[in-house]
């Protein structure tokens, strides 16, 4: 079965440093989705960025990189320049590519603070 | 402006009652998802629908219900079968088909139900 860990239940972090919040998956599919939502306290879940199994190239949006070692099976989401804002919950997901019912498996998510 | 909406904000529930959560798209998405979110946790799926007039469950389907008569509606109804339903309730919809990008799934702000 597929899973998601992630081990790091809350993270601190000071305003402008950079943050990595880690994520590993467990898959025998070789072709899969990987995603990272952000979860302010309003409760709306925000797409991120995702990475695709076979993408040569770790993605990136602005200011959020996906840091993809596929024979780690890790994904781990690097924040830089981290604002205030940023502080939320945030959540690895991953989709197998033959998962015809197109839903997600989620982890458990991560707490992360930002200081002043 | 496209997006998902979710109603009501906030629900209660009396004992013995079934409530309905509203969920309406207008990204014309193929896809649409229920999830629930317990305190302190990831997302579990309870439904889902991948085109209109049909829809499967998710892992904790039991005391819900589901209809999709429209692609852009998705009711949720919480039974009074459902004994825990105090819970955030989170829909999501995505484009379908193939390929990683068009199955990031997109959600609405939520629903908060609570048992009186």
């Amino acid at each position: 079965a597929q899973k998601i860990t992630q081990t790091q239940p809350g993270m601190f972090v000071q305003e402008k440093e950079a943050v990595t919040l880690d994520c590993t998956y467990d898959t025998s599919d070789p072709s899969y989705g990987l995603f990272w939502y952000k979860q302010p306290s309003s409760g709306e879940m925000i797409f991120l960025i995702y990475q695709g199994s076979y993408d040569q190239q770790n993605a990136t949006e602005g200011r959020y990189s996906l840091n993809f070692q596929k024979a780690r099976k890790s994904a781990n989401l690097v924040i830089s320049a981290s604002q205030l804002g940023d502080s939320a919950m945030y959540f690895c997901a991953m989709r197998m590519d033959y998962n015809y019912g197109q839903n997600f498996v989620f982890g458990p998510g991560t707490r992360l603070s930002v200081l002043p | 402006d496209g997006g998902i909406t979710q109603s009501p904000k906030y629900l209660f529930r009396k004992e013995g009652q079934n409530v309905t959560l509203s969920c309406e798209q207008n990204l014309n998405h193929d896809a649409m998802y229920w999830y629930r979110q317990d305190p302190g946790q990831g997302l579990r799926l309870i439904y889902y629908s991948q085109i209109v007039n049909d829809f499967q469950k998710g892992d904790i389907a039991e005391g819900y219900s589901v209809s999709r008569e429209k692609k852009e509606s998705f009711p949720l109804t919480v039974t009074s079968a459902q004994k825990n339903p105090t819970a955030f309730y989170l829909c999501a919809s995505s484009m379908g088909g193939g390929g990683y990008a068009k199955n990031i799934q997109y959600f609405g702000a939520g629903t908060r139900l609570s048992v009186l």
